[in-house]
């Protein structure tokens, strides 16, 4: 089993503009879940999904975020216009039942 | 008051000695309790999942869970410099999709 696969691994951009980043879940898994991780602010639950469905994007701190799932293997999550302050880690996790496995993350500095 | 807590540490053991990292929780609802390592720059890893009061054991990891006092703990026996990383633990309402993730406990054996 691959994994949890996200990419890119490094984004660096600049300010205003559009972010995109992809996940694609473990096969089989169908809850997807989208995190940030800061030094500030730890691991942050962005947004998730149960069968391609968005079920709590409480998380997402504005409308800039947005994320879609069009299908059980494929997710993106877009940052549009992107700010310094959404420099962080994002990770991709994918569940069957309760354990979540998370992807390698992606590294997005915007400068 | 967090719904997950963790001390933040940073804690340090010497090799060979057993380090403990303790977790609360607040959600008498919580069913599902887990263990995640995170190195640094790396994404988290699940290394621990239990479910029921008591202990469980794998090989020098033993989780251990006290649901009355909504408490968590993770042992690690027989520590070893590969072990510093960071710990998180994160809890799941049965009711609910997502999991809790606590701040991590960072952990630092030394030779």
């Amino acid at each position: 089993d691959a994994g949890v696969i996200q990419s890119p691994r490094h984004e660096v951009t600049e300010m205003g503009q559009e972010v995109t980043l992809r996940c694609k879940p473990i096969s089989g898994h169908n809850s997807l879940f989208w995190y940030r991780q800061t030094m500030m602010r730890g691991l942050e639950l962005l947004i998730y999904f149960n069968n391609n469905v968005p079920i709590d994007d409480s998380g997402m701190p504005e409308d800039r975020f947005s994320a879609k799932m069009p299908n059980a293997s494929f997710s993106t999550l877009k940052i549009q216009p992107s700010e310094p302050r959404d420099s962080a880690v994002y990770f991709c996790a994918s569940s069957s039942h309760y354990e979540q496995y998370f992807g390698p993350g992606t590294r997005l500095t915007v400068t | 008051q967090k719904e997950v807590e963790q001390n933040s540490g940073p804690l340090s053991v010497p090799e060979g000695a057993i380090a403990s990292l303790n977790c609360t929780y607040s959600d008498r609802g919580s069913q599902s309790f887990f263990w995640y390592r995170q190195y640094s720059g790396k994404s988290p890893e699940l290394i621990m999942s239990i479910y029921s009061n008591g202990d469980k054991e794998d090989g020098r990891f033993t989780a251990q869970l006290n649901k009355a006092s909504q408490y968590v703990s993770l042992l690690i026996r027989d520590s070893q410099p590969s072990d510093s990383a960071t710990y998180l633990c994160a809890v799941k309402n049965t009711n609910a999709g997502k999991s809790t993730f606590g701040d991590g406990t960072t952990l630092t054996v030394k030779p």
